[in-house]
């Protein structure tokens, strides 16, 4: 079945430093993808949109200088915890939409960020 | 705009026993639905999802739910519970727009004792 990678799977981070998680298709082109966050014990937040080819579309409330989000090609999405802080630790899943075929949704395995 | 609730944030099971998780919702356009199951630090594994048609949706691992639109529920059932259906469990809304923007509810976490 169709597969979505998130890589890495775990970082730990000094606080002040950037981060770049990847969200990547592997058998399908997604000209969409979502972010989402949870927090532990806690559901998911949807973050924003990543548009293929345009500027991401951000939640009410989520910084987007923040955490920036690039979509630079059919397959890949993502995203920077830029000058990341303890209160960024959290687990970051994505989600990519089937673009061609089925339009079906598919979750990666979801990043889990520490920033110390 | 679309919003989820699932009633108990634990439920606790003996092994065996009938699994009955709820989820009720609120959709200003007709509603696609899902229920996911996450397992420790994973991603989400979709176990079924509504969009149209029969409103009784079969999914993996033997469980069901039912879309009644009269109540705005769309629970969540397994006649039988195994050990291995300990997790995390969430109900998802779309707009029928089928943008692949969903709605999490707060989860439930199952727990099936021996």
């Amino acid at each position: 079945g169709a597969v979505v990678s998130q890589h890495p799977s775990r970082v730990i981070c000094k606080s002040g430093t950037s981060v770049k998680i990847e969200c990547r298709s592997l058998d399908f082109q997604a000209t969409t993808m979502f972010w989402y966050r949870q927090f532990p014990k806690q559901s998911l937040m949807l973050m924003a949109t990543s548009n293929e080819g345009s500027k991401a579309t951000y939640e009410q409330g989520v910084e987007k200088d923040k955490f920036l989000i690039n979509h630079a090609s059919l397959t890949l999405s993502t995203l920077t915890v830029t000058s990341a802080h303890p209160e960024d630790s959290s687990f970051y899943i994505c989600s990519a939409k089937e673009s061609v075929n089925t339009g079906e949704l598919f979750f990666g395995e979801g990043s889990r960020l520490t920033v110390l | 705009a679309q919003s989820v609730t699932q009633l108990g944030s634990h439920v606790s099971v003996s092994e065996g026993a009938l699994v009955l998780l709820r989820c009720n919702y609120s959709s200003s356009v007709p509603p696609y639905l899902f229920w996911y199951v996450q397992y420790p630090n994973q991603g989400l594994q979709l176990l079924l999802k509504y969009t149209t048609g029969a409103t009784l949706v079969k999914g993996i691992n033997g469980f069901e739910a039912e879309f009644k639109k009269s109540e705005t529920s769309f629970h969540l059932t397994k006649p039988s519970a195994h050990m291995s259906d300990a997790a995390e469990y969430f109900c998802a809304v779309e707009g029928s727009s089928n943008t692949g923007k969903l709605i999490f509810g707060q989860g439930t976490t199952l727990q099936v004792k021996p």
